[in-house]
């Protein structure tokens, strides 16, 4: 089944702390990844995606095929970065996002 | 360069009534995907449209259905409605039916059903 799980519901941090979101799949095949941001009272908009391999705002994420995972990373979180962050996977189907449930990030000052 | 529109941004309905929900694509896109977002829940696959044609169906009955038109926009509808169908749609464009394009979302419709 294809399948995308945020274990986290909540994530709070203290402004400069490192951060990690995690986001786990399951897809028979070689599906591509994708984090999408919602920040308050935005609409959802594309993060960054594991093809383009590029850092946005500081965040990065690999791609670790061995562990179905596709971790979003932050070596040191700003109070800025507090959104609802989503992983999400396509696959073959043209271009169906299949969505996690989603990662409430709170960064404190 | 215009962003995706939806109209309206909320509506309220009573169960078994018919709703339709209206996006406008990204100048230049010719993909429009719906996705229904319960609350608290991340956003579900409902269809995709691809140069008017559906490009994929998400595990939605058929009373959800819908178009897109030669503009590109395009419509959602929902027939017989149940009170489970409360949840914000979202619409998002994108310039190809391909799983390597980026979705550009709208800002939703909040539906209520009573």
């Amino acid at each position: 089944a294809q399948r995308v799980t945020q274990p986290e519901k909540l994530l709070s941090v203290f402004k400069g702390a490192p951060v990690e979101l995690k986001c786990n799949y399951s897809y028979s095949g070689s599906p591509e990844l994708f984090w999408y941001v919602q920040y308050s009272r935005q609409r959802l908009q594309l993060l960054l995606r594991h093809i383009s391999r590029e850092s946005i705002k500081g965040f990065t994420a690999d791609l670790n095929k061995g562990e179905t995972s596709f971790h979003l990373k932050k070596p040191f979180a700003q109070e800025e970065d507090s959104a609802m962050y989503y992983c999400a996977l396509s696959g073959h189907q043209g271009g169906k996002l299949i969505f996690g449930q989603g990662t409430e990030l709170s960064v404190k000052p | 360069e215009t962003g995706v529109t939806q109209s309206p941004t909320h509506l309220i309905k009573t169960r078994g009534q018919q709703v339709t929900l209206r996006c406008s694509s990204q100048s230049g896109h010719n993909t429009v995907s719906w996705y229904q977002q319960a609350l608290g829940q991340g956003p579900q696959f409902i269809f995709q449209y691809y140069r008017e044609e559906e490009n994929g169906r998400g595990n939605f009955p058929p009373r959800f259905s819908g178009l897109q038109f030669p503009n590109y926009s395009s419509e959602l509808n929902v027939n017989a409605l149940e009170l489970d169908d409360s949840a914000l749609y979202l619409c998002a464009s994108s310039l190809g039916g391909r799983n390597t394009d980026t979705q550009y979302f709208g800002p939703g419709t909040r539906l209520t059903v009573l």
